[in-house]
């Protein structure tokens, strides 16, 4: 079936670093979202990608969607104390219009 | 915004015992509803879709029989933990797709802040 990875699986970083979470999917996705989860609370959405290349930017946030639609990336400048949290891709199913697999997620701890 | 409410944010219960877990959508009609489960420290798992009006679709290895959903209304959907054990503990979390035309994969899941289950 179809699998969505994102590596790395932890990442710590001191504050005022950047920071990079990678999601691949084995199929071809419509579609891609990205969540933020804070410990001990729940996914909020941050983003779609739908284009092919596309490249979205949310302040010191940059999400991009590969060309082949299979893959894509997550990157924070200068990384801030409120930035902690697990960041997840999802992408839909193949066959489904709006059922999501999401990857694993990216943990992230910024020492400040 | 889109608004979707969880009740309760959390639970103890004694292993044998139904829990019953209510998701609403505050401000917009949902036809269709999601229940995840999600282990510590893990990604957020489908169990099932919730559909107003008709049966629930469960996903695959999960027991219809044991975590019975019930889409009462266009802005209510319910999942009750039947006969609970410890090994259910987790955090059940839903979402909803806001109404308003054809479903599509582009369509925002709006979740809702999650219940988390405790069996002792």
């Amino acid at each position: 079936g179809q699998q969505v990875m994102q590596i790395p699986q932890y990442q710590h970083v001191q504050e005022g670093e950047d920071f990079t979470t990678y999601c691949n999917s084995s199929t071809t996705l419509s579609n891609i979202q990205w969540y933020k989860q804070r410990p001990g609370g729940h996914p909020v959405f941050l983003i779609q990608l739908v284009k092919s290349g596309e490249v979205k930017k949310q302040k010191r946030l940059t999400f991009q969607f590969g060309e082949a639609k299979k893959n894509s990336s997550l990157h924070i400048t200068a990384t801030q104390t409120t930035d902690v949290g697990t960041y997840f891709c999802a992408g839909p199913r193949r066959g489904s219009n709006y059922k999501l697999t999401f990857g694993k997620g990216t943990l992230l701890t910024v020492n400040p | 915004g889109a608004v979707v409410s969880q009740h309760p944010s959390w639970v103890i219960c004694k292993s044998g015992t139904s829990v019953k877990i209510e998701c609403r959508s505050l401000d917009f009609q949902a036809t269709t509803m999601f229940w995840y489960r999600q282990f510590p420290k893990q990604s957020l798992m489908l169990m099932a879709t919730s559909n107003e009006g008709s049966k629930a679709t469960y996903e695959q290895g999960v027991e219809k029989d044991k975590f019975l959903i019930n889409h009462a209304s266009l802005t209510l959907s319910t999942l009750t933990v039947t006969s609970a054990h410890p090994e259910d503990s987790s955090f059940y979390i839903c979402s909803a797709l806001r109404d308003g035309g054809f479903i599509s994969s582009t369509d925002t899941q709006y979740f809702g802040p999650g219940t988390r289950l405790t069996v002792l």
